[in-house]
């Protein structure tokens, strides 16, 4: 199993981006996907989970409006897209594995993706 | 402030035992399965405990996880330098969605 992001990415405030997450090893279209923030020296926030194989997806309260989660079980590939950053977006994002099955969006993350640094700054 | 709430710093000396607790509620622990992850510096999270107290394949039986009521806690026995790291409690809330505690950072001495 492996989860493997896309590299570090630089933006300016107002740009929109889109991170990837790419699974391999196992069946893409059976698990949960869920993305992770991690701001400067400061600990693991829950984002959202999708299932690429109907592209169910929940939000965070947190970040519901904040961040588009989707999927491309064709090439399976999750995504994480932002129409306009914000300085505050400068984090670390790590995607992993979820649950397996439509109904299992509680379960845990057992395999995570090296993470992708976004940083944003005028 | 999380909603799930962990010591900030805990610490031991090699060989010792330490545990780390998280606190919450009603609609995450005491209704949900708890789970523990380690963070090393500069790496992303492993899986340590799953389902309140069960280990993933590869993770030593020194590390150990229960649950009672609303709260949760994660025992480190023998205590050894590469334990060293952050330790994250994390459960699914009722409310529709996942939580982390704020993570405790554990200091072999």
């Amino acid at each position: 199993v492996q989860l493997v992001q896309s590299g570090a990415e630089v933006k300016k405030p107002g740009e929109s981006l889109t991170i990837s997450c790419k699974g391999s090893g196992f069946s893409f279209t059976s698990y949960w996907i869920g993305w992770v923030r991690q701001m400067p020296g400061r600990g693991l926030e829950w984002m959202g989970i999708i299932y690429p194989g109907d592209s169910d997806t929940r939000y965070s309260p947190s970040f519901q409006g904040q961040v588009t989660i989707s999927a491309d079980k064709s090439i399976s590939t999750a995504y994480l897209q932002w129409s306009s950053l914000k300085a505050s977006d400068t984090a670390m994002y790590f995607c992993a594995r979820g649950g397996s099955g439509d109904w299992n969006y509680r379960d845990y993350f057992d395999y995570w993706g090296q993470g992708t640094l976004v940083t944003v700054s005028s | 402030q999380s909603v799930l709430t962990q010591p900030p710093s805990a610490s031991g000396t090699p060989g010792q035992r330490v545990t780390i607790s998280c606190s919450g509620g009603s609609s995450n622990i005491k209704s949900n399965y708890v789970y523990w992850y380690q963070q090393l510096p500069g790496t992303a999270p492993r899986l340590l405990i799953y389902r309140n107290n069960q280990r993933p394949s590869g993770v030593p039986d020194r590390f150990s996880g229960s649950k009672s009521g609303t709260s949760a806690s994660l025992a480190i026995s023998g205590l050894r330098s590469e334990d060293e790291a952050h330790y994250y409690c994390a459960a699914w809330d009722d409310s529709l969605s996942g939580l982390f505690g704020g993570g405790t950072k554990l200091t072999v001495l």
